[in-house]
């Protein structure tokens, strides 16, 4: 079936360098959107991806949807520690189902 | 504006039982989906519903579990007979229309089956 792969799982950063977590799908997606989970907590929407090699900012936070728009990545430059948590990319695949398909997400710690 | 409602917060149930979960949506949005999330896992998909309609279910597991949006009331997903397996955080969310909205989730429901 319709899968979407996120790497890295888990990624350690000392505070103030950067972090980007890549997200893959098997199949081409109509959109793509980003969430962010603090641990004990629920996904908060961060942004939608829906042109192809669109990009988008959000101060410190820099999304991209690929040509193909099989692939998406976030960076975030200068990572700060309210930046700990977990990143999920999520799509509708063509023909899939209605719900979105979320990566397995990327884990960010942040060591001082 | 409250935002998506899910209660209870934390269930615990014993093999057997029947686990009942509600969410009340955002106000005016009438698109509702539930998720499953294991521990360091990612959420999975389970139904779509629309007021009154399930759109899509191919999520769902086709035993034990279902789920409805009345005319009145919050969107109810329940499971019954549950198992060990079950034991997962359930999150609700909710849109003002499909696919290219986004989504608000709700805070989850844990469920814990002993």
């Amino acid at each position: 079936g319709q899968q979407v792969m996120q790497i890295p799982q888990y990624q350690h950063v000392q505070e103030g360098e950067d972090f980007t977590t890549y997200c893959n799908s098997s199949t081409t997606l109509s959109n793509i959107q980003w969430y962010k989970q603090r641990p004990g907590g629920h996904p908060v929407f961060l942004i939608q991806l829906v042109k192809s090699g669109e990009v988008k900012k959000q101060k410190r936070l820099t999304f991209q949807f690929g040509e193909a728009k099989k692939n998406s990545s976030l960076h975030i430059t200068a990572t700060q520690t309210t930046d700990v948590g977990t990143y999920f990319c999520a799509g509708i695949p063509g023909g899939g189902a209605d719900g979105l398909t979320f990566g397995k997400g990327t884990h960010l710690i942040i060591q001082p | 504006n409250a935002g998506v409602m899910q209660n209870p917060r934390h269930l615990v149930r014993r093999r057997g039982q029947e686990a009942r979960l509600r969410c009340s949506p955002m106000k005016g949005h009438s698109h509702v989906y539930w998720y499953r999330q294991l521990p360091e896992e990612g959420l999975k998909f389970m139904v779509y519903l629309q007021k009154e309609n399930i759109i899509d279910e191919s999520g769902m597991p086709k035993e034990r579990f279902s789920a409805e949006f009345p005319k009145e009331g919050p969107s109810i997903l329940r499971i019954q007979q549950v198992v060990r397996g079950d034991s997962a955080a359930y999150f609700c969310a909710s849109s003002p229309g499909w696919q290219l909205y986004e989504q608000y989730f709700g805070p989850g429901t844990r469920l814990t089956v002993t």
